[in-house]
């Protein structure tokens, strides 16, 4: 079946690193997505990853794909408290049209 | 460029009632998407439009409509309203060229009572 699976919840002090996970079940992906949802507000692109690469950095970004364990993870350096927002992690494939699975959301907490 | 914008923002409705939620983007992207985001859940697709003319069903159908007429719009129809379609509704686009781009509008929050 198709999943996607993340934390609801994470809390930091604001100048830490933040790291939200995600799980995925479909070996066929092909990309890998970061999105950002402030309140009351679209999802916003925040940075993707093809499925043949393993790590993809964007100034405080870093995203690591785990492709053996179908995991993929979102770092944020030096977190603010802008950062506050709701993360989804999201796959697609190609299967005669182009489809996107999308996780629960993880909401990021950060703590002045 | 204004991207994708919907209206409204905010409806309320009772049971029974129906409504066209309105989508429309102004980037020339051939694909466009209904979304509906439940609390606790990810966006489930609702339908999608490859083109102008062309439409198919997503995850979950069962109670709307779409049409695409033109390539900028793509409004989103609520046949016959029930309190399991109060969610929130994203409309999003994205480019055939880039298709790992998708943009989002930023949402209509409807409640059914």
């Amino acid at each position: 079946g198709e999943d996607v699976e993340q934390s609801l919840f994470l809390s930091v002090r604001e100048g830490d690193s933040s790291v939200i996970n995600c799980t995925y079940t479909d070996s066929s992906s092909t990309y890998l997505y970061w999105y950002k949802q402030e309140p009351g507000a679209g999802l916003q692109l925040l940075t993707y990853i093809f499925s043949n690469m393993d790590m993809k950095q964007d100034q405080r970004l870093t995203v690591l794909l785990n492709k053996k364990d179908k995991h993929l993870s979102l770092r944020i350096a030096d977190t603010q408290t802008g950062d506050s927002a709701i993360y989804f992690c999201a796959e697609s494939r190609y299967t005669g049209g182009f489809k996107t699975i999308f996780g629960a959301g993880t909401r990021l907490f950060v703590k002045a | 460029n204004a991207g994708v914008t919907q209206t409204p923002k905010f409806q309320v409705l009772k049971t029974g009632q129906s409504m066209t939620l309105q989508c429309a983007q102004d980037m020339n992207h051939e694909y466009m998407s209904w979304y509906r985001q439940d609390p606790g859940m990810g966006l489930r697709l609702i339908h999608y439009s490859v083109g102008a003319g062309i439409t198919d069903q997503g995850e979950v159908p069962n109670g709307y409509n779409v049409s695409r007429s033109t390539t900028e719009d793509f409004p989103l129809r609520l046949l016959s309203a029930a309190p399991s379609q109060t969610s929130v509704y994203f409309c999003a686009s994205r480019s055939r060229d880039r298709v790992h781009e998708q943009f989002f509008g930023p949402g209509t929050r409807l409640t059914v009572l």
